[in-house]
């Protein structure tokens, strides 16, 4: 464990499904971050938040919604997905935004059908 | 054309050789990460670097800011390195890397 703790590990969903992703940091960690990882593709940021604060968001579909309750917790909402939207969602922290001690969860590996 | 290039994409060793895998970019930035994913998923941070030389174990990275390069080299290889090895810029975000797919055989 590498103090990112990410669940479930695996999610399939269907297209009309709602599901919510979930990450863990008891780093003492200020920023929070998503990434998806899809195939031969860098990894690709989706949300920021820092001290809670939603402080970017990358064009991201309205189907993937972030919520960050408290500095510890971070969730992703997701809903009528697509099958392209099937990809590793990787969480990450660090002590401040893009800032020293970036941390990495496990990942999502989530398959819309 | 991405800004942060990795070479080669996918790479194969034998146990005990040296390997060497190299990232250019083409941003200002102000630090460079090398990072590793294992096939489960997770990726841990192996070096965070802005300047010369850093060495853990029987990994080295260096940097070469004027000349926007970075290597990362594995000494004596085994196949436990195998995993894919991403190359990350700090400029006023993190710009990844696609990764270089390793391969370690016994």
């Amino acid at each position: 464990e590498t103090g990112v703790t990410q669940t479930p590990r695996h999610l399939v969903m269907g297209m009309t499904n709602k599901k919510s992703l979930k990450c863990e940091q008891h780093l003492g960690h200020n920023a929070m971050y998503w990434y998806k990882q899809s195939a031969k593709k860098p990894l690709e940021l989706m949300f920021v938040y820092s001290l809670e604060e939603r402080v970017e968001n990358n064009s991201v579909p309205s189907r993937f919604s972030p919520e960050c309750p408290n500095s510890s917790h971070l969730f992703l909402h997701l809903h009528t997905l697509q099958p392209e939207d099937s990809a590793l969602y990787l969480c990450a922290s660090s002590q401040a935004q893009f800032n020293y001690g970036y941390t990495f969860g496990s990942g999502t590996r989530l398959t819309v059908v | 054309k991405n800004e942060v290039e990795q070479s080669p994409q996918n790479l194969t060793a034998q146990e005990g050789e040296f390997i060497t895998i190299n990232c250019s970019y083409s941003v200002g930035i102000s630090a460079l990460h090398w990072l590793q994913q294992h096939p489960g998923g997770g990726i841990v941070s192996l070096f965070m670097l802005s300047s010369g030389k850093k060495k853990h174990g029987r990994l080295i990275a260096t940097i070469n800011i004027q000349e926007k390069h970075s290597s990362l080299h594995i000494t004596a290889s085994h196949p436990r390195d195998s995993a894919v090895y991403i190359c990350a810029v700090k400029a006023d975000k993190l710009i990844f890397g696609t990764g270089t797919r390793l391969q370690v055989f016994p």
